[in-house]
């Protein structure tokens, strides 16, 4: 069974572009959650989406924004970017018919912004 | 979420037991506890998890004190490969909620 998959792995943007991440869960889950990565901030919860709809979100501006498709593969989005953007982001799946609440994590997307 | 406190670091001989502490004062009835691990550079690994009573799985055992104030995780022969950050975590199990809440870990050093 895949694990989850994130794409693309690194990047390397400038200030003030734009930046998309894509995360594919394992096959059958349908909640998917992202985090972001700082050494200074540690893991931090960005949002979740299950079935399409986003149905918790942590404390970040506007500028991250994500969405879900119907095959559950989602993406977020960081507008704007800023120096502080610079970070792992990391996207997790979690299956609704264990109800365990264990999430399964993906190796990360390292973004640099210059 | 309650929160949870961990020593910021410990070693660890390779082939003795690690054992790592986390304290949830705070926690609530109805509120596991969890146990991840990060290797460096590497997503969170979910290691085991328990509401009250002890568990053990293929990876580690999870001791949690009768008051559920604190709780163990334990390594029972740790390797190098065992080195990482592990995070203890409390939250509810149901309804599959994404969101975890992250404290500064524990980085586990296991010397040769």
């Amino acid at each position: 069974k895949a694990g989850v998959t994130q794409t693309p792995r690194y990047l390397i943007k400038t200030r003030g572009q734009q930046v998309t991440l894509s995360c594919s869960p394992i096959s059958g889950h349908r909640s998917v959650s992202w985090y972001q990565q700082t050494p200074g901030q540690g893991l931090q919860f960005l949002f979740e989406y299950f079935s399409e709809t986003q149905r918790n979100k942590g404390n970040f501006p506007g500028r991250f924004s994500g969405r879900q498709f119907s095959n559950s593969r989602s993406e977020m989005n960081v507008s704007t970017l800023e120096l502080g953007d610079s970070a792992l982001y990391l996207c997790a799946s979690s299956s609704p018919d264990r109800n365990t609440g264990e999430l399964f994590f993906g190796e990360g997307s390292r973004l640099t912004v210059l | 979420d309650a929160k949870t406190t961990q020593p910021p670091s410990m070693d660890c001989a390779e082939g003795r037991a690690a054992n790592l502490p986390c304290n949830h004062s705070t926690i609530s009835g109805n509120e596991y506890v969890y146990w991840y691990r990060q290797i460096h550079s590497q997503g969170p690994q979910y290691i085991i998890h328990g509401l009250k009573n002890n568990e053990t799985n293929e990876m580690a055992s999870l001791i949690i004190t009768e008051d559920r104030k604190s709780s163990t995780l334990i390594l029972p022969h740790a390797t190098l490969r065992d080195t990482a950050v592990y995070y203890c975590i409390v939250r509810v199990a149901t309804g599959n909620t994404g969101k975890l809440i992250f404290g500064q870990g524990t980085t586990l050093q296991v010397k040769p």
